[in-house]
């Protein structure tokens, strides 16, 4: 079954450092998406992004990200100035069709120190 | 203001069917209603969704009220594996991407 792959599984940075999160999408889904879950919180959307442009986003999603399809395959979360409070699961969805069931990563774990 | 709410924990015994109530009813006519689940710290696993009709996929079958103010995901004989957050949802107040509740936490006993 076609997955969701994300990397690094596992990130520490020190506060006020940069990090990009990874992630391949399932090669045929159109939408792509990233969400973050802090510990015990619940799962929060922050972006959506369709036809290489960001369709929506969460007031979450502030100048201190970014997101951007380098290529044909990858979808990256760009982090700037990271913060305390940014230490969380992201996750990243894609999905064939908007109304469609997302597909979920397995998730990276931003640990900021 | 959420769309769905749900009861925030439920139990069912192994080998018997659980059925997880959701309300929503402010969703508009066109909008979906979409399970998903969470075991432990893993992402999000889609499980099934429906506008009107009953849906019925290898995992579970979605029951849909007439009005659609409500519906019940069915899992027909629950396992301990099946142990997770089920979250009812429907697309954001101002957009088509999902926003999560709290869920429903259902713990499969022996």
């Amino acid at each position: 079954e076609p997955e969701v792959t994300q990397t690094p599984s596992h990130q520490v940075t020190q506060m006020g450092q940069e990090v990009i999160l990874r992630c391949v999408p399932i090669s045929n889904h159109l939408y792509f998406y990233w969400y973050r879950q802090i510990l015990g919180q619940k799962v929060e959307f922050l972006v959506s992004f369709y036809n290489n442009e960001i369709s929506e986003k969460s007031e979450i999603f502030d100048d201190q990200f970014s997101v951007e399809r380098p290529d044909g395959s990858n979808f990256t979360l760009k982090i700037r100035s990271t913060k305390l409070e940014d230490s969380a699961m992201y996750f990243c969805a894609s999905s064939e069709d908007r109304d469609y069931g997302y597909t979920f990563g397995s998730g990276t774990r931003l640990t900021v120190v | 203001d959420a769309k769905t709410t749900q009861p925030t924990s439920m139990d069912c015994a192994e080998g018997r069917a659980a059925n997880l109530p959701c309300n929503h009813s402010t969703i508009s006519g066109n909008e979906y209603v979409y399970w998903y689940r969470q075991i432990h710290s893993q992402g999000p696993q889609y499980i099934i969704h429906g506008l009107k009709n009953n849906e019925t996929n290898e995992m579970a079958s979605l029951i849909i009220t007439e009005d659609r103010k409500s519906s019940t995901l069915i899992l027909p004989h629950a396992t301990l594996r099946d142990t997770a957050v089920y979250y009812c949802e429907s697309t954001g107040n101002s957009g088509y991407a999902l926003n999560f509740g709290k869920g429903t936490s259902l713990l499969v006993t022996p």
